[in-house]
């Protein structure tokens, strides 16, 4: 069965800092993988996804992930965190890019807390 | 603005009610998917609807429900609720079988 693990359920950077936020996940076949962002009540945004193709990846609002087979891990990262990023950060697994059948996997979440 | 929408944001019900809940998608999102996150967990996967047929289901008993109706808006329902039903209940639509899910901002279920 498929699972995610965000070992860190809370962290805390300075503005200005760099961020990376852990995940690994176990998957039977070949998956895609996600960063979901959340603010307080409100739904899941898409930050990246990742299949195939370089292990590094892009998304919005200045994040990236790296895919890292052996260590079945997708770890997001940021250069430089702005206050707005204090939300929720949710890695996921799917078999497509919208969760297929069997529906997305998530895990269960880091909270990221900015300091002034 | 994701152009998923559902309703309503919040409501209050009671133990061994029935609630349904609503969302509708963008034009053209024929698959719908529902999910319930219950309060500082991710979101967990109840089941996805394609052209009104359900084609897939995770790790929930029977009494939670869904509809798709022709125009690809959606129910969920769930009956004799319980206590630990209470959470945020999300849906995602998509176009297409490999197309992005996109989110709506959610249900806010409270059973007392």
């Amino acid at each position: 069965a498929q699972s995610v693990t965000q070992p860190d359920i809370h962290i805390t950077v300075s503005e200005g800092a760099s961020l990376e936020l852990r995940c690994n996940y176990s998957y039977g076949a070949t998956p895609y993988l996600f960063w979901y962002v959340q603010s307080p009540g409100q739904g899941l945004q898409l930050l990246l996804k990742y299949f195939s193709g370089d292990t590094l990846v892009q998304g919005i609002k200045g994040f990236e992930a790296e895919f890292k087979r052996s260590q079945s891990s997708f770890n997001l990262r940021k250069p430089s965190v702005h206050w707005s990023d204090a939300a929720e950060y949710f890695c996921a697994v799917g078999r497509d890019s919208g969760g297929g059948a069997d529906g997305l996997t998530f895990g269960k979440g880091t909270h990221l807390i900015i300091q002034p | 603005e994701t152009g998923v929408t559902q309703s309503p944001t919040h409501l209050i019900k009671t133990r061994g009610q029935q609630v349904t809940l609503r969302c509708s998608s963008q034009s053209g999102h024929n698959t719908v998917s529902w999910y319930q996150q219950a309060l500082g967990q991710g979101p967990q996967f109840i089941f996805q609807y394609y052209r009104e047929e359900e084609n897939g289901r995770g790790n929930f008993p029977p009494r939670f429900s869904g509809l798709q109706f022709p125009n690809y808006s959606s129910e969920l329902n769930v009956n004799a609720l319980e206590l630990d039903d209470s959470a945020l209940y999300l849906c995602a639509t998509k176009g297409w079988e490999y197309a992005e899910a996109f989110f709506g901002q959610g249900t806010r279920l409270t059973v007392v």
